[in-house]
This record gives structure tokens, sequence and C-alpha cells, in this order.
């Protein structure tokens, strides 16, 4: 079982849904990180979190240190949000990624 | 800031041979990361560095080496390169553990 688990791997909305992605960990972890890789292949940074929740525009990502479990939320999806997005977590220097959810939105 | 510069961005290599993959970043960045990324699976490290002249195995090191001489560059090495080896490598760098990471675009290595 890998220790970072990613829900759904596939996902296809219209455009204006809210998205929803999941991720649960099965290790101790000082933070979780969200990124989002795009078709071209660039990975870019969108949130790192250690507890509650951040927003940045759209994009709102929760944890539940608890529960190990983090959600990543897009509100009015649109087509450029099509991407995939990855949850890592990490314990100082040991890094754990998931596989990734590959969100596609249509227009 | 060019953040973090990889090359080559494709490269066909042919078994047994040997090659250096660059990364180099300019936002003084204290650690240094090698991922590589397989069809389906997550990224999973190779090396890492916390400093100049400081490196660590990761979660696959086997058939690679890194060296960190300067802040700004963290070359990897394959030597005798196999078809296992064929990924995408993504070189990453952040000022702390506690900070965000910043990838460079990747490296897509074919090993025939």
């Amino acid at each position: 079982k890998n220790e970072v688990e990613q829900s759904p791997q596939n996902l296809t909305a219209q455009e204006g849904e809210f998205i929803t992605i999941n991720c649960s960990y099965s290790v101790g972890i000082s933070a979780l990180h969200w990124l989002q890789q795009h078709p071209g292949g660039g990975i870019v940074s969108l949130f790192m979190l250690s507890s509650g929740k951040k927003k940045h525009g759209r994009l709102i990502a929760t944890i539940n240190i608890q529960e190990k479990h983090s959600s990543l939320h897009i509100t009015a999806s649109h087509p450029r949000d099509s991407a995939v997005y990855i949850c890592a977590v990490n314990n100082n220097n040991d890094m754990r990624f998931g596989a990734g959810t590959r969100l596609t939105v249509k227009p | 800031n060019a953040g973090v510069t990889q090359t080559p961005k494709f490269h066909i290599l042919k078994i047994g041979q040997s090659m250096t993959l660059q990364c180099t970043q300019d936002m003084n960045h204290n650690y240094m990361y090698w991922y590589r990324q397989d069809p389906g699976m997550g990224l999973k490290l190779i090396y890492y560095s916390v400093g100049a002249g400081i490196t660590d195995k990761g979660e696959v090191p086997n058939g690679y080496n890194v060296s960190r001489s300067t802040t700004e560059d963290f070359p990897l090495r394959l030597e005798l390169a196999a078809p296992s080896q064929t990924s995408v490598y993504f070189c990453a760098s952040r000022w702390t553990w506690d900070y965000g990471y910043t990838f460079g675009s990747g490296t897509r290595l074919t090993v025939v």
C-alpha cells in the first residue's frame, strides 16, 4: 500500500463545477504539499500546509492531521485548471508523493 | 530570476553510456533535490543536498551520483545507463525543509 493515496485517479468535470481531490497518508508528517503538473510537464507548488486551511484564488487546501487527510478544492473550475494534481507529504527531508489526480475540465 | 534551470530538456542515451543532467538555481536555496517520475507513479527521490558539500541518498539512488560544490549547482550523474533509467527527471530546490518547492521544467531521458 502506498504511503500517500490520492482519489480519484482521474476526474472529468464541466466548466464551473466545484472540484474536490482527496489525499490520505499513513506516515507522520511535518507538512503536506499540493503540486500542479501541466500537460507540458512543468510542476508548480500550489500549497504547503501543516494545519487548517489555505486559500489562493479559486483554490482551497485543507488538512486534518488527526485523520491524516487533506483535500484540494477548486471553485468555479475552468479548462485551464486541467492538469495533474499531486499530493506530497514530508517529514524534514523525507518526501513521499502520491501518483496524482488527472483533472480534465471541459468547456 | 530564472528559478531552477535544467538541461538538457530531452536526451537519448545508449545502454552503458554515461551522462550528466545539469541543475542550476539562482534563488540561493540551501536545499536541492533530484526526483524521477515514471508513468503512473509518484515522484521518487534520488538524491538531495542540504547545502554545498553535503549530499545524501534518497529512495532510489542506485545507478546515480551527485555532487554539490556550489550553492547554485546540483548535477546528477548517470553511470552505465540502463533502460530502467528511462524516466523524466526533475530537479527542485527550496530555502529550508519547511518552505515550498521550486521545480525545474524536467529532463526527459530515454535509454535505448
